[in-house]
């Protein structure tokens, strides 16, 4: 079955870059779907920060977009986050997660994406 | 930007029916999803497309969506029930939202 694993630093300096990688087992992300990240603050809620497709189309949460890429290795089955100039507001669990979720059955497409297989988070703490 | 508003927290005692809702601005002419996070767990998808259940998510889980208000109604609720519940949709703007979630204790 799809599986997802996040793998990266679990301390970063503010103003730094955070960078994390989602390895994907059990599906080839070229075949097709969006894969994103999603975090969530301690004892807060979910937060979508963005998705990319293996063409390397991406959609950004605009409230983050100004700091955020996202891109795919489909050689190595993965792909990756980075997230600029943080600050503690960035300490969070840090998911990454397959989005399914369009219907293109009747002539046009309707999108209503979800996120059906997630990895089990990696923790991310901002402080010097 | 579109909101989606749910209460902070719903109790229920066990065998009882727990009806969790998630409210938007005409939310129903939208698709609804909805995740159980259990705590220190990834979330787990409970109902997609207002009211398809993934394989291997019990019956008692069911959706609907209709107006301003879309509802997980959670039937014969068990202790391992109690979780946060968020709902979600895919908003016109190509923004992906999730409500602020709901805390469900099992009484």
């Amino acid at each position: 079955q799809v599986q997802l694993q996040e793998s990266g630093p679990g301390l970063v300096k503010p103003s730094e870059t955070l960078s994390l990688t989602c390895a994907v087992s059990g599906y080839s992300i070229s075949s097709g779907y969006y894969w994103g990240w999603i975090r969530q603050p301690p004892g807060k809620g979910l937060e979508w920060i963005g998705s990319i497709y293996h063409s390397g189309s991406t959609y950004y949460n605009p409230s983050l977009k100004s700091r955020v890429t996202i891109s795919v290795d489909t050689s190595k089955n993965q792909f990756s986050l980075k997230l600029s100039s943080v600050t503690a507001a960035d300490t969070a669990v840090y998911y990454c997660a397959r989005m399914v979720g369009e219907d293109c059955s009747g002539g046009s497409c309707y999108y209503y994406y979800y996120m059906d297989v997630w990895g089990k988070g990696t923790t991310v703490t901002v402080s010097s | 930007s579109y909101v989606l508003t749910q209460p902070p927290s719903v109790s229920v005692a066990p065998g009882q029916t727990a009806r969790i809702t998630c409210g938007g601005n005409n939310i129903g002419s939208k698709s609804v999803h909805w995740y159980q996070q259990k705590p220190g767990q990834a979330p787990v998808l409970v109902v997609y497309d207002d009211s398809d259940r993934p394989s291997g998510i019990p019956e008692r889980f069911s959706g609907s969506n209709s107006g301003n208000t879309a509802t997980l109604t959670i039937s014969r609720v068990e202790a391992g029930d109690e979780a946060d519940y968020y709902c979600q949709v895919w908003d016109s703007s190509s923004d992906l939202l999730f409500g602020g979630g709901t805390k469900l204790t099992v009484l």
